[in-house]
């Protein structure tokens, strides 16, 4: 079954820098567009980033851009975020997900905590 | 980019039935048949219910159904029990260089 398994998660300074990691399993992994969604303490689901398959087209919410790099090694069957310049509005629990297809959300990873904080 | 609209809260009895609303915008919800919900209970990671609007993924029971009318997406919880008292959340795809979008959220209270 498709696993989705997040890591990078942890406590930054405001102005800091974090590397999200999400290690895919049990699909095809180049197969399919993956998206990072967030979820802020009490708060609601944020769409933040998503990648295509294969052509690498990257697209982020206004709230990211130009300080959140998406991005994806299919030889390795991962997914990243690359998380610059950090605010303490960025605190959140981060998903990995997987795209349906139907441009929908199918598999979502547990989450990785991430905490902007001084 | 401003998120999906739906109610704060609904409420109802078991075995009574409701809707939840999902108001966007022709660049979104009303242009395309791209809408897709997803249940969530404290603590625990989303799950999908519907997507296309309509369609059911394997294993999710038909008391949940999803219909769209212009701007407006809706999900309907029919049988209502107390197991579906949840967060439930809209998702659509957009026509902006944001590709997507989540409404803000609705919390179901069984009462």
């Amino acid at each position: 079954q498709v696993q989705l398994v997040e890591s990078g998660g942890g406590v930054v300074q405001p102005g800091g820098s974090l590397r999200l990691s999400c290690a895919a399993s049990g699909l095809t992994f180049s197969n399919y567009g993956m998206h990072w969604v967030r979820q802020a303490p009490g708060k609601g689901l944020e769409w933040v980033a998503f990648v295509r398959s294969s052509r690498n087209d990257k697209y982020y919410a206004d709230s990211v851009k130009g300080r959140f790099t998406i991005s994806r090694d299919n030889s390795k069957n991962s997914l990243y975020l690359q998380m610059n310049s950090l605010r303490a509005e960025d605190t959140a629990i981060y998903y990995c997900a997987k795209d349906g297809s139907k441009w929908d959300i199918d598999y979502w990873g547990q989450g990785t905590l991430v905490t902007v904080s001084s | 980019q401003s998120a999906l609209t739906q109610p704060a809260s609904v409420s109802g009895s078991p075995g009574q039935s409701i809707t939840i609303s999902c108001t966007g915008t022709t660049s979104d919800v009303g242009g395309y048949n791209y809408v897709s919900w997803y249940q969530q209970y404290p603590g625990k990671v989303p799950q999908p219910l519907i997507y296309e609007v309509t369609n059911r993924p394997s294993g999710v029971s038909n008391r949940f159904s999803g219909s769209k009318s212009g701007n407006t997406a809706s999900l309907t919880i029919s049988g209502l029990q107390v197991e579906d008292e949840a967060d439930y959340y809209c998702y659509s795809y957009r026509s902006s260089s944001a590709l997507f979008v989540f409404g803000t959220g609705t919390k179901v209270t069984v009462l």
